[in-house]
């Protein structure tokens, strides 16, 4: 069975700042995929970023990127820029044939 | 494009009572799945399915059926309500189960009320 956590259950961050939101799992699957979902207040679940586990470079998208590290089962949420709109209930999710979701991060962006 | 149609948005049920979530999607996509979402606990899945003809149980699956007749459709049936079934519900779909890194889409969620 595969597991993922989440360690920090509540982060706060300022505008303009950058945040790191921590993931780990733990899995026997070689072929694999990892994302992360933000749930802001409206409770409507988003993509904001997908990583293969076979490729080794980092996704990134525009203020949104990860740090992978498959020997560690790490899969980090690098947040640029903050913006007041990434206040949300962050999700890391494990997918090999279904998905497994950490327990969250809510992250405040303060003005 | 609708994506993942959840129904309805709002129940509240006496206890023993029965009822279905209603979950479709027009993507075209193989698998299906329901998550339930308590406070502090993220998403736990409840049951899949990944094709019509095919359910399996997920983590939580006690209380709870599901069936795919058609590829669209995959409603959740709550044989006999209890105050444990308090929560919001999700449905979510992807375009493959394996070999494919499609996101889950999600409904808009359900919140059950068990009294």
């Amino acid at each position: 069975a595969q597991t993922v956590t989440q360690s920090q259950p509540e982060m706060s961050v300022q505008e303009a700042e950058t945040v790191t939101l921590s993931c780990t799992y733990d899995t026997s699957e070689s072929n694999y995929y990892l994302f992360w979902y933000k749930q802001p207040p409206s409770r409507q679940m988003i993509l904001v970023i997908r990583q293969e586990a076979y490729k080794q470079q980092n996704a990134t998208e525009n203020r949104f990127s990860v740090n992978f590290q498959k020997a560690a089962k790490s899969f980090s949420l690098k947040i640029s820029d903050s913006q007041l709109g990434d206040t949300a209930m962050y999700f890391c999710a494990f997918n090999a044939g279904k998905s497994t979701f950490g327990d969250g991060t809510t992250l405040t962006v303060k003005p | 494009n609708a994506g993942v149609t959840q129904t309805p948005k709002f129940q509240v049920l006496k206890t023993g009572q029965s009822m279905t979530l209603q979950c479709a999607q027009d993507m075209n996509h193989e698998y299906m799945s329901w998550y339930r979402q308590d406070p502090g606990m993220g998403l736990r899945l409840i049951h899949y399915s990944v094709g019509a003809g095919i359910t399996d149980q997920g983590e939580v699956p006690n209380g709870y059926n599901v069936s795919r007749s058609t590829t669209e459709d995959f409603p959740l049936r709550l044989l006999s309500a209890a105050p444990s079934q308090t929560s919001v519900y999700f449905c979510a779909s992807s375009y493959s189960a394996r070999g494919n890194n499609s996101p889950l889409h999600f409904g808009n969620g359900t919140r059950l009320t068990v009294t």
